[in-house]
């Protein structure tokens, strides 16, 4: 079955500690998505890619860096510059046609810290 | 700025109930309206995707509308179920721009 896969489901970073979540997909999408979600909050847009080897800042990038070295990964790095890290991060991909296409998502990483 | 409701209070109705979900936007213009559900701990799920020129749109017991001169899409449930009980969250985005905004969900309890 298609889909998006995220690991590891929880995670826990200490202080001072960079950690990587990761995000592959296998639906042949080209645009790739991060996003935090915080409890009774909307989903909030860190990073997005629209093509290997390209990606932009979110509305949220401060603390998180992200790499597209292939078309089926897409990893989020939480680092210690992002002084509250603790949330549920998702990550999402769609085909091509712009804004009518639907999000894909996984089911998500929680984050907490240590 | 742009901005998007959705009602935070949790709507609980009886089985068998008809379920309405609303979501307001202001300041925006958007050609594209989809609906998601996310279950607790797991990632949203899409549902139903209207255009701005269309004002209804129906799949199984789900309907959605869109009116534009109100600035509202509502979303329907009929003959719901426990097992439609989740957060239901609508998202916008314009013709130029691949990237919805996410309202923040309402939850849906649906009791037997």
């Amino acid at each position: 079955d298609g889909g998006i896969t995220q690991s590891p489901k929880y995670l826990f970073r200490k202080e001072g500690q960079n950690v990587t979540l990761s995000c592959e997909q296998n639906l042949n999408h080209d645009a790739m998505y991060w996003y935090r979600q915080d409890p009774g909050q909307g989903l909030r847009l860190i990073y997005y890619s629209q093509i290997v080897n390209d990606f932009q800042k979110g509305d949220i990038a401060e603390g998180y860096s992200v790499s597209r070295e292939k078309k089926e990964s897409f990893p989020l790095t939480v680092t210690s510059a992002q002084k509250n890290p603790t949330a549920f991060y998702l990550c999402a991909s769609s085909g091509p046609g712009g804004g009518g296409q639907p999000q894909h998502f996984g089911d998500g990483t929680r984050l907490s810290i240590l | 700025s742009q901005k998007i409701e959705q009602n935070s209070e949790a709507l609980n109705i009886q089985e068998g109930k008809t379920a309405t979900l609303t979501c307001n936007y202001t300041n925006y213009s958007p050609a594209y309206l989809q609906w998601y559900r996310q279950d607790p701990g797991r990632g949203p799920v899409f549902l139903l995707l209207i255009r701005e020129n269309e004002k209804e749109k129906r799949k199984e017991r789900l309907k959605v509308t869109f009116d534009t001169t109100l600035k509202q899409s509502l979303f329907h449930i009929t003959a719901s179920q426990p097992a439609d009980s989740a957060t239901y969250l609508c998202a916008l985005s314009s013709g130029g721009s691949y990237i919805p905004t996410f309202g923040r969900g309402t939850s849906l309890i649906v009791h037997p």
